[in-house]
């Protein structure tokens, strides 16, 4: 069964102190791994795309990478407005629009 | 350019009743989906669409319709409200069918 998992569920940093969010995939034929941040009582909101094995996007203190089974999302030096929900996706093939999404990471950054 | 707009943003239907979830999108996108997200759950999909005059069913359409008479609107209907159909509805859209932009969702409750 194609399944997106990530974890932790949740996660409480102090400021300043760097972690990752994990996403793994068991799906056949990766066309496109997604993540999004999303604030309470918003929609998500697009931060990067990863397409093959090895890639690597950067964005301000966030980094995402992407390995044949996983991605991580790496947060260092993390602020409080870091605090989000981080969601995942993947688009694999099997029809136009199979796109999967995690159940997401809830960050949460302590001043 | 505003974007993706639902409306509306908040909702309160009664067993039986049918409404209509409006979304516009301002960027010329082909690409348009209905997505639904319940407390703990991953977004699911419920319709999309990949132009004007083509839809198709997701993961879980059913109690929904929609149409696509133009590019920029994607209407969703919800026929014979129930209780199940309790849940925070997101319009997306997209040009390439990868990266989605969202909406900032419809919070509906059938009581």
């Amino acid at each position: 069964e194609d399944q997106v998992t990530q974890s932790p569920e949740a996660l409480r940093l102090q400021e300043g102190e760097s972690s990752s969010l994990n996403c793994s995939y068991t799906v056949s034929g990766l066309r496109g791994l997604f993540w999004y941040r999303q604030d309470p009582g918003k929609g998500p909101e697009f931060l990067f795309t990863l397409y093959s094995a090895g890639e690597e996007k950067e964005k301000e203190r966030l980094k995402a990478t992407l390995t044949k089974k996983e991605s991580f999302l790496h947060i260092t030096a993390p602020k409080p407005e870091d605090s989000a929900t981080y969601l995942c996706a993947v688009r694999y093939t099997g029809g136009y629009q199979k796109v999967t999404f995690g159940t997401g990471t809830k960050l949460q950054v302590i001043p | 350019n505003a974007g993706v707009t639902q409306t509306p943003k908040f909702r309160i239907l009664k067993i039986g009743q049918s409404m209509t979830l409006q979304c516009t999108q301002d960027m010329n996108h082909n690409y348009m989906y209905w997505y639904r997200q319940d407390p703990g759950m991953g977004l699911k999909l419920i319709y999309y669409s990949v132009g004007a005059g083509i839809t198709d069913k997701g993961e879980v359409p059913n109690g929904y319709n929609v149409s696509r008479s133009t590019t920029e609107d994607f209407p969703l209907r919800l026929e014979l409200a129930a209780p199940s159909q309790t849940s925070v509805y997101f319009c997306a859209s997209s040009y390439t069918a990868d990266t989605q932009y969202f909406g900032p969702g419809t919070r509906l409750t059938v009581l």
